[in-house]
């Protein structure tokens, strides 16, 4: 299976800051990583597919980039509201769908 | 309104049977892959579960592959989860994940329901 390593697992930042995240696969998956942001209580919400396209009513602060087994989130400035837990997930065709671990983005 | 509602979880002695319902509304169910996808907070978020548009391509996680099975009902637009042989393992938060394309290689979950929970104890 391929893993998916994601850093840092915790990240404190403050309203207004540039926040990247990075996924690290285990094998070249090409495009095939999606970016999530689930906040307490609440199930994940899709925000980057295909590891650069904004999902549909997602603002424009989010972005993803990379291919093959390295890949970057970014938040350009962060809202109160983006303070979450953020996920990565491959889902090449030879391996069952995998996350990473979550980064968990608090206030500072 | 579009949204997935889950169903069926509770608590449950290890090595007993359980089923879990996901209703689906708002969009055309059978246009879309469904998967299974559950949480724990040691685990983190795993894939248990995937199947396709028309039900012709099914696939399992390892961990659970002879011990669950998924199907869905177009008519009723409704996914299910037939869990068997529970462990204490299997206790996590459930999700049904609408996939944004037909096949279960689509792999974008697009909308997630609620959750429910099982407990295995």
């Amino acid at each position: 299976d391929i893993q998916m390593t994601q850093s840092p697992s915790s990240l404190s930042a403050s309203v207004g800051d540039r926040v990247t995240i990075t996924c690290q696969a285990t094998q070249d998956i090409s495009t095939s990583l999606n970016w999530y942001q689930q906040k307490p209580g609440k199930a994940p919400k899709l925000l980057i597919y295909d590891a650069s396209n904004l999902q549909t009513g997602v603002p424009a602060r989010f972005s993803g980039s990379g291919s093959g087994t390295e890949f970057t989130f970014t938040i350009s400035s962060l809202q109160p509201e983006d303070f979450a837990t953020y996920y990565c997930q491959q889902y090449d065709w030879l391996s069952p769908i995998t996350f990473g671990q979550g980064t968990r983005l608090e206030i500072q | 309104e579009v949204q997935l509602v889950e169903s069926g979880g509770g608590l449950v002695q290890p090595g007993t049977s359980l089923r879990l319902s996901c209703a689906a509304s708002g969009f055309r169910f059978d246009d879309y892959a469904m998967h299974w996808v559950r949480q724990t907070p040691g685990k983190g978020l795993e894939w248990v579960s995937g199947i396709s548009w028309n039900s012709g391509h099914i696939d399992y996680a390892d961990s659970v592959k002879g011990r669950f099975t998924i199907s869905r009902d177009n008519a009723r637009n409704s996914l299910y989860l037939e869990m068997n042989s529970l462990r204490t393992e299997d206790m996590a938060l459930y999700y049904c994940a609408k996939d944004s394309r037909p096949s279960i290689r689509g792999g974008v979950f697009d909308l997630w329901g609620q959750g429910t929970l099982v407990t295995v104890s």
